[in-house]
């Protein structure tokens, strides 16, 4: 596609619940990256592909959070057990080169757990 | 501490003056340096790269001082369409990654 497409756009989830959140890189983009932005932050550093590989998950808050890249294409991050503090908009970045230069976000999943 | 640090702000300015942002970063490893837009309930988008030579874009000047570790921004002559949140950004690398390192964001309204 032309761009990075996250999907959903919106999700409310009940505490508790587990949640999927999907990524789809612009086709043939070797990195793509998951970051989470909570209100009135700058986006945090959640986890790094390269191609079907996840070479970094150091900024994956809990054992909760999940995600996977198993074709290299298309990424989830999962969320297990959803807790309040998980609300924030989770976006999805994704490049072209190795080294991550020249990043292209997608809309982002606006998360709201209640 | 923060690995990129600015002031939130907000930085309300009228139409037509100049505003300056200011980001320090704490790794001296850090390898390349981005000024980013993001726009109320948007995804950030490039705005800049940044130099230790300077980078002008019209009237946007980004400069790195990398002894002092410091980024700046400047913006001449500002309209009302620059209104949004300017994130530092430092790239670093993190094993075989070169992931992105945002700051917190300096909100900029500007006004007629």
């Amino acid at each position: 596609g032309a761009g990075v497409s996250q999907s959903p756009r919106y999700k409310v989830a009940k505490r508790g619940q587990d949640v999927a959140l999907r990524c789809d890189p612009i086709s043939g983009h070797v990195s793509l990256f998951w970051y989470q932005q909570a209100l009135g932050q700058g986006p945090e550093f959640l986890t790094y592909f390269q191609n079907e590989a996840q070479l970094d998950k150091s900024g994956l808050p809990s054992d909760r959070f999940f995600a996977e890249r198993p074709e290299g294409s298309v990424s989830t991050l999962k969320i297990q057990r959803t807790q309040q503090e998980d609300s924030a908009v989770y976006l999805c970045a994704s490049s072209s080169e190795t080294a991550g230069y020249g990043y292209t976000f997608g809309s982002g999943t606006r998360l709201t757990v209640v | 501490r923060k690995e990129v640090e600015q002031d939130p702000g907000p930085f309300n300015v009228p139409e037509g003056a100049t505003v300056a942002f200011n980001c320090t970063y704490s790794n001296s490893a850090s390898q390349s340096f981005f000024w980013y837009r993001q726009d109320c309930r948007k995804e950030p988008k490039l705005l800049m790269s940044v130099y230790s030579s300077g980078n002008e874009d019209g009237r946007f000047t980004a400069q790195l001082n990398r002894a002092s570790q410091y980024i700046s921004l400047l913006i001449r002559d500002s309209k009302l369409s620059d209104s949004a949140t300017y994130l530092c950004v430092v790239k670093g690398l993190s094993g075989t990654a070169s992931k992105l390192t945002f700051g917190t964001g300096t909100r900029l309204q500007v006004t007629l």
